[in-house]
């Protein structure tokens, strides 16, 4: 069956670092990727969308990377700050079917001043 | 300032009653979604909505209802059937549903207990 892994264990790193959080999945064949954040008791938000023939992609102080052989996702922040401190989510939509991306549970970020 | 706004934030249900959740986009967005979300849980498709008078189930649609009688409204009513229904409740949007148009912007959300 399809699945989509977040680490369901919170990231715990100190302001300043780069986080790095996981998104494994298999028996998907993926058209595209999304990364979203979601604070405590409000709906998620679109951070980046990344492509299944892109490898990387940036925006400001994020990054995300796209290994389809290794069927995973790597979103990064970097000079992480405490306002940083979230739960985020990957979204996977297949491709020769409907786009509508299936969300994982995401992982919480707290960044610690 | 557009967006999607959802209401009630809190609501409360009675045994056997069905409850109504509004959605209202301002995006001028085709498609509109619902799916429900528990506590350590993913987001689960309830019902999507491509145009105006044309609904899907998702994945968990046993219990509820919707209707799109216009572009910008996307009502979910959750039936006396749906068993357990306490969960945190997100509508979203997108241009479409075909790939990079499916970008979603979400509500706020409408936290649903059970009396």
């Amino acid at each position: 069956s399809q699945k989509i892994e977040q680490n369901s264990e919170a990231l715990n790193i100190q302001e300043g670092k780069t986080a790095t959080l996981t998104c494994n999945y298999t028996n998907y064949s993926p058209a595209y990727l999304q990364w979203y954040r979601q604070d405590p008791g409000r709906g998620p938000v679109f951070l980046l969308l990344i492509r299944e023939n892109e490898k990387e992609k940036r925006k400001e102080r994020l990054k995300v990377t796209f290994d389809t052989t290794l069927k995973q996702s790597l979103f990064h922040i970097t000079a992480s700050q405490p306002a940083d401190s979230a739960t985020y989510l990957c979204a996977l939509a297949s491709s020769g079917g409907s786009y509508i991306p299936t969300f994982g549970r995401g992982t919480s970020l707290i960044v610690h001043p | 300032d557009g967006g999607i706004t959802q209401s009630p934030k809190y609501l409360f249900r009675k045994e056997g009653q069905n409850v109504t959740l509004s959605c209202e986009q301002n995006l001028n967005h085709d498609a509109m979604y619902w799916y429900r979300q528990d506590p350590g849980q993913g987001l689960r498709l309830i019902y999507y909505s491509q145009i105006v008078n044309d609904f899907q189930k998702g994945d968990i649609a046993e219990g509820y209802s919707v209707s799109r009688e216009k572009k910008e409204s996307f009502p979910l009513t959750v039936t006396s059937a749906q068993k357990n229904p306490t969960a945190f409740y997100l509508c979203a949007s997108s241009q479409g549903i075909v790939f990079v148009k499916n970008i979603q912007y979400f509500g706020a959300g409408t936290r649903l207990s059970v009396l």
